[in-house]
């Protein structure tokens, strides 16, 4: 019973390399959604999906791109990453109208 | 529009004593409400939700929260502290249909249990 599954758990990165997160949920959820977390200000939600082939801006999008191919799969990409991408990446989904959400055990992203 | 406000940024309790975290939420239209758990290196776990109906909800570990519209709360209580409880408190509201089912998070309350 797997649930949402995040690979990788860490990654370092330098200034201005690129990386792709992956999400993958085995509950046939339609919504799919990324935060990040960063001491003091709780999550923030970057980019979220309500289905397969779609894809929509959060509160703080800017430096990150997501696809979802497949209903199963959110990717989030980091383009060109700088340190105030240094942050805890969570990924989480539900399957109704206001259930609750299941998330991922997270992915450590340090930028130096 | 709609915001959660949690108060207190760390609480400790001794063990055995009651736990009290608060949580103020602001809705436009009847929230659903959520208190979620996270434990070092893990992701959120639902503890309880309201959605509609008794006001009084019971939750996992011994938790409950009571939904308050009067007074816009939603705080989570336990009788008994226990070492394990030592954690992180999300508070979240949730409203939507159709399609974006937006979710806001309050900023966390670091539960400490003092033995």
């Amino acid at each position: 019973n797997a649930g949402v599954t995040q690979t990788p758990k860490f990654r370092v990165l330098k200034t201005g390399q690129s990386m792709t997160l992956l999400c993958a949920q085995d509950m046939n959820h339609e919504y799919m959604y990324w935060y990040r977390q960063d001491p003091g200000m709780g999550l923030r939600l970057i980019h979220y999906s309500v289905g397969e082939g779609t894809t929509a801006k959060g509160e703080v999008p800017d430096g990150y791109n997501v696809s979802r191919l497949k209903k199963q799969n959110f990717l989030l990409g980091l383009e060109s990453a700088a340190p105030s991408q240094t942050s805890v990446y969570f990924c989480a989904s539900r399957g109704q109208d206001n259930s609750p959400l299941h998330f991922g055990n997270g992915t450590r992203l340090t930028v130096t | 529009a709609q915001s959660v406000t949690q108060l207190g940024s760390h609480v400790s309790v001794s063990e055995g004593a009651l736990v009290l975290l608060r949580c103020n939420y602001s809705s436009s239209v009847p929230p659903y409400l959520f208190w979620y758990v996270q434990y070092p290196n893990q992701g959120l776990q639902l503890l309880l939700k309201y959605t509609t109906g008794a006001t009084l909800v019971k939750g996992i570990n011994g938790f409950e929260a009571e939904f308050k519209k009067s007074e816009t709360s939603f705080h989570l209580t336990k009788p008994s502290a226990h070492m394990s409880d030592a954690a992180e408190y999300f508070c979240a509201v949730s409203r939507g249909s159709g399609g974006y089912q937006k979710v806001t998070f309050g900023t966390g309350t670091k539960l400490q249990v003092i033995p």
